[in-house]
């Protein structure tokens, strides 16, 4: 079974950058999409984008100036890099490998794996 | 943007009973709509998936069902461990994927 842990500093100054790191063992990485969501304190789920193993992400576009997601498949790994960030950023940070599903002609993702989450806070 | 709204915000039930939770999308999805169920300190476990499929692993008093806009996630017999945050979220032809606001099932 595939499982997924986030790591990366868990205080960050802002206006500064925010990045984490995915490990994925029981599986490749050059396969399916994986992605971050991140929940702030007291409130829901937001996505924030997905990568495929050959590079190609998409972008959640209330981020997408500041977020950028990359992978390194040597490492099984993949990371997330926010930039600029407030006080609003702090968040427990997920990854998770997605489930692609299609049927119908249409296709669906969800989060099939997730992480235990890493809670960053912004602070100075 | 596709909005999902969920309905009710809490739902207070005892093991035994049967839950619904239902979630709204501001526009057709078809049936692409998940699932999850999330516990405090926890990672959110997907249960079902494609609107009706369950998972691996999740158990069969959990079903889901629904098409376009109108979704419900149903538990048959309420277990003690069922109490936690439940969202649905969909993610149709183009980004974003959205979630809903979630609906936290409290043992009554």
């Amino acid at each position: 079974q595939v499982q997924l842990q986030e790591s990366g500093p868990g205080l960050v100054k802002p206006s500064e950058a925010l990045s984490l790191t995915c490990t994925v063992s029981g599986g490749s990485i050059s396969t399916y999409l994986w992605s971050w969501i991140r929940q702030p304190p007291g409130k829901g789920l937001e996505w924030i984008g997905f990568i495929y193993y050959t590079g190609s992400t998409a972008y959640n576009p209330s981020l997408k100036s500041r977020v950028s997601i990359s992978v390194d498949t040597s490492k099984n790994q993949f990371s997330l890099r926010l930039s600029s960030v407030t006080t609003a950023d702090t968040a427990v940070y997920y990854c998770a490998k997605l489930l692609r599903y299609c049927a119908g002609g249409s296709c669906g993702d969800y989060f099939e794996y997730w992480g235990q989450g890493s809670l960053v806070t912004v602070s100075s | 943007e596709i909005v999902l709204t969920q309905s009710p915000v809490t739902l207070s039930l005892s093991p035994g009973e049967r839950a619904t939770l239902s979630c709204r999308a501001s526009q057709s999805v078809g049936t692409s709509l998940g699932w999850y169920q999330h516990k405090p300190g926890r990672a959110p476990r997907l249960l079902i998936y494609d609107a009706s499929i369950r998972a691996t692993g999740i158990p069969a008093r959990f079903s889901g069902s629904g098409s376009g806009t109108d979704f419900s996630l149903t538990i048959s017999s309420l277990e003690p461990e069922d109490f936690a945050i439940y969202y649905c979220q969909q993610r149709s032809n183009s980004p974003p994927i959205t979630f809903g606001q979630g609906t936290r099932l409290d043992i009554k």
